[in-house]
């Protein structure tokens, strides 16, 4: 079956820009979780949501990001006037919160930012 | 409060030989335990988990991990490294019942002709 998908791929963009990014989750789960890898580093978790509500937003970084999700599906993540230190890869992952898969988290493929 | 420490950024191994990429955990709860494998420019694949059944879990493409709770350790081993391997490789822990996750900072495997 489909898999989480993320777009665009790659994002260039100039400082202080708008940019949004955008993850399709698995069809069925309910759970979607942002994380920003930079270079060389391990994942920095963003936002966190279950069903359309983010119980946990804690490692927004700033005000600059926020994040939403429309129909229990879809999620945008949006980041308000970009600085070179955005720049970075941003994955998404979503998780079925049942079944016997329950507490495997499935990533997508991530999007490359940069700011330039 | 719940951590994992990969106690190597990096590992050099030659095609054949054994590889052993270290984890280790904290966490008040008995955990779950997961590896992910990064290739360059892909997402997280996951390789194995551990959920408290047996505590040797096999994974994808040869890998396997020992849940060893005395020494708070989830090593990943796999007998003949290949150089289709070479990748980052992430440790996560998490509390089952909840949605955090933990990750590793990552151990960079690569493979010697």
């Amino acid at each position: 079956g489909a898999g989480v998908s993320q777009s665009p791929s790659n994002k260039v963009t100039e400082k202080g820009k708008d940019v949004e990014l955008r993850c399709d989750p698995i069809s069925g789960h309910t759970a979607l979780y942002w994380y920003r890898q930079s270079l060389g580093q391990g994942l920095e978790f963003l936002i966190y949501f279950q069903g359309n509500s983010a119980p946990d937003k804690s490692g927004l970084p700033s005000d600059r990001f926020s994040a939403e999700r429309t129909g229990g599906s879809v999620s945008t993540l949006t980041i308000q006037r970009t600085q070179q230190e955005d720049s970075a890869v941003y994955l998404c992952a979503s998780r079925d919160m049942s079944g016997s898969s329950y507490n495997e988290q499935f990533f997508g493929p991530g999007t490359r930012l940069t700011v330039l | 409060a719940q951590s994992v420490t990969q106690l190597d950024s990096h590992v050099s191994v030659s095609e054949g030989t054994p590889v052993l990429l270290r984890c280790n955990y904290s966490s008040s709860y008995s955990p779950s335990l997961f590896w992910y494998v990064q290739h360059p420019n892909k997402g997280l694949q996951l390789l194995l988990k551990y959920t408290s059944a047996a505590t040797l879990v096999k994974g994808i493409n040869g890998f396997e991990a020992e849940f060893k709770k005395s020494e708070t350790s989830f090593h990943l081993t796999k007998p003949s490294a290949h150089m289709s391997d070479a990748a980052e490789y992430f440790c996560v822990v998490s509390t089952p019942g909840t949605y955090k996750y933990i990750f590793g900072t990552g151990t960079r495997l690569k493979v010697l002709a």
